[in-house]
């Protein structure tokens, strides 16, 4: 069954940090481009990063640029998201993505003190 | 950057009805369109990608069109069970931005 599964999020302080990760399987993981997307609370969705297959190309949306970090490991069919210096305005539900089609289930990070 | 502009930012429509979205690119972007549709609650389902390809298992109501700068997501004959919002985004490269989405109600 091809699936993502995301984990790592939660309430944090702002001006804290927290990684999330995206658990793949069921594709070959390190064929395809993949994304974090973001949605909060009553919005719509936001594309906030994607990464190449091999890292080595990454964009992110200006709004998380020199704060966020998006990273992959092949070898275990692992996306992570290194998040810094977050914000009130941070506060989503985090999905990572592939091929379009494959969506995980998200993880909700929020900011607040 | 490239912005997508969806409307309109909602409807009511009858069952049966014909239903069309649009999204407008600022700037070009071939076919590199994609739409999906998000329940409440529920995860984004892919159902038309380059611009006008249906996603295996979505029903044959839907379609898409377009190219460039313009296109649009047509729902040729409305169910209850698409009632949900509607989202367009652009995958030519890098933002991959997402218009600001369509909420499809039953009037």
């Amino acid at each position: 069954e091809v699936q993502l599964v995301e984990s790592g999020g939660g309430l944090v302080q702002p001006g804290g940090s927290l990684r999330l990760s995206c658990a793949a399987s069921g594709f070959i993981f390190s064929n395809y481009w993949m994304s974090w997307v973001r949605q909060a609370p009553g919005k719509g969705l936001e594309w906030v990063a994607n990464i190449k297959q091999d890292g080595s190309e990454k964009y992110y949306v200006d709004s998380v640029k020199g704060r966020f970090t998006i990273s992959r490991d092949n070898a275990q069919n692992s996306l992570y998201l290194h998040m810094n210096s977050l914000r009130a305005e941070d506060t989503a539900v985090y999905y990572c993505a592939s091929r379009l089609d494959i969506w995980g289930q998200g993880t909700m990070v929020t900011v607040s003190s | 950057d490239i912005q997508m502009t969806q409307s309109p930012s909602s409807l009511s429509a009858s069952v049966g009805d014909r239903v069309i979205i649009t999204c407008r690119a600022s700037q070009g972007i071939s076919n590199y369109l994609a739409w999906y549709q998000q329940k409440p609650g529920k995860v984004p389902k892919l159902l038309i990608y380059a611009a006008s390809t249906l996603q295996s298992g979505v029903p044959s109501r839907f379609s898409g069109s377009g190219s460039g700068t313009d296109f649009t997501l047509t729902i040729s004959s409305l169910q209850p069970e698409d009632v949900a919002t509607y989202y367009c985004q652009k995958y030519d490269s890098a933002p991959l931005t997402f218009g600001g989405g369509t909420k499809v109600e039953i009037k």
